[in-house]
């Protein structure tokens, strides 16, 4: 079992809609959690941290369940800049200066 | 603005060859990493480095090594490059933000072994 599993689509939306993406984790010592946006041919750029009690940055939610170990992250009104790779994140165990990295949820988002 | 910077985009080398690359971060970062990143595999971390002249292995460090003889400087060095080293490599900094780490990363370096 992959240590950061997810669903590599592609999402095909299209402008303004609302998408979400899970993540989920099989370390349960898992202490920091990230979203991180890759567009093609370019290096992961960090979108969010994810906290226990949920993050809000502008159309972007990010929500961590602890419980069943998976992050989510919900784009609203999804705009075309936002079509990328989507890179879920988590800490080693409780190393929390090492990472595992999913290998991405693709958005494409349609005019 | 945290700034990472690769000394190559791209990178072309003949198997056999000895390759080395570049990382430089100007924020004073005390972690360095190193990745390589493939189709389907995700970012694989090779080495990282806590510290001047501190070196730890990741998960894929085989046939490869690292130096880190000023903070703001982490090499990777291919002793013998091999087509299965063709890859993108990224360079990562990571900083305490007081409840975690967060990583930036470089541009990258896309070699190409033949």
């Amino acid at each position: 079992r992959k240590e950061v599993e997810q669903d590599p689509g592609p999402f095909n939306v299209p402008e303004g809609a609302t998408v979400a993406f899970n993540c989920t984790y099989s370390n349960s010592a898992s202490q920091s959690f990230f979203w991180y946006r890759q567009d093609c041919r370019k290096e992961p750029k960090l979108l969010m941290s994810v906290y226990s009690s949920g993050n809000e940055d502008g159309r972007f939610t990010a929500q961590l369940n602890r419980a069943s170990q998976y992050i989510s992250l919900l784009i609203r009104d999804s705009k075309l800049s936002d079509s990328a790779t989507y890179l879920c994140v988590v800490t080693i165990g409780g190393a929390t200066n090492k990472l595992i990295f999913g290998t991405g949820t693709l958005l494409a988002v349609q005019p | 603005d945290v700034k990472v910077t690769q000394s190559s985009r791209y990178l072309v080398k003949r198997t056999g060859e000895k390759v080395f690359l570049e990382c430089v971060q100007d924020m004073d970062h005390e972690n360095m990493f190193w990745y390589r990143q493939d189709p389907g595999l995700g970012l694989r971390l090779i080495y990282f480095s806590y510290d001047v002249k501190m070196k730890e292995k990741g998960d894929i460090p085989e046939g490869y090594s690292v130096s880190r003889e000023k903070k703001e400087r982490f090499s990777l060095i291919l002793e013998s490059a091999s087509t299965n080293q063709t890859s993108m490599y990224l360079c990562a900094s990571s900083r305490w933000t007081g409840a975690t780490y967060e990583q930036y990363f470089g541009p990258g370096t896309r070699l190409t072994v033949t």
